[in-house]
């Protein structure tokens, strides 16, 4: 079952940044937070991962509070291209466990 | 680049036919795969996970006999989709992993559209 709590929809401006929540406030001390996101009729992306600390890539951040009970992705310029459904996913990294996805959250970049 | 490849992208059939999907891993050697269903508008459900050389382990509410996973090497693993009916049709989709036992993010692949008419 699914261990996080996402809003259902956002819009964000084009050119703008993107912040996207996830609540996970069950996470367990081996479980890490991977962000993906699905373009229509695609599969999945990877985007990011993270523990702990804070993260960033080519393509996102990600920041994870302390507690590590929530995490935010942030796109820092959204483009049209980012329009998606966002997956935040949390998972035990020496268990093998599968990913299992919650009902994401849909982004709507608008020009 | 993709690093897992799957086949047919898309697949139309009659009801009743049976219909094999491919799941390729082609930059890496995969001990386990993965094979999600996802109906328009919802999100990714776990179907079975592959694992080589030895049985799938199916989630609940999945029936075995129903979808048959071969995983007969280390990059491919196939989903056999017996006698489908309409309620059959879905985006399949495939996943794998460098190392399950790691912290390295599943790669997906692309997804097979099946329609049954």
């Amino acid at each position: 079952d699914a261990k996080t709590t996402q809003p259902p929809s956002m819009d964000c401006a084009e050119g703008r940044a993107a912040n996207l929540p996830c609540n996970h406030s069950t996470i367990s001390g081996n479980e890490y937070v991977y962000w993906y996101r699905q373009i229509h009729s695609q599969g999945p992306q990877y985007i990011i991962h993270g523990l702990k600390n804070n993260e960033t890539n080519e393509m996102a951040s990600l920041i994870i509070t302390e507690d590590r009970k929530s995490s935010t992705l942030i796109l820092p310029h959204a483009t049209l291209r980012d329009t998606a459904v966002y997956y935040c996913i949390v998972r035990a990294w020496n268990t093998g466990n599968q990913f299992y996805f919650g009902t994401g959250t849909s982004l709507t970049v608008i020009p | 680049g993709a690093v897992v490849s799957q086949h047919p992208s898309r697949v139309i059939c009659k009801s009743g036919t049976s219909v094999k999907i491919e799941c390729r891993s082609l930059d890496f050697q995969a001990t386990t795969m993965f094979w999600y269903r996802q109906f328009p508008k919802q999100s990714l459900m776990l179907m079975a996970t592959s694992n080589e050389g030895s049985k799938a382990t199916y989630e609940q509410g999945v029936e075995k006999d129903k979808f048959l996973i071969n995983h007969a090497s280390l990059t491919l693993s196939t989903l056999t989709v017996t006698s489908a009916h309409p309620e059959d049709s879905s985006f399949y989709i495939c996943s794998a992993a460098r190392e399950v036992t790691s912290n390295q993010p599943q790669h997906f692949g692309d997804g097979t559209r099946l329609s049954i008419l």
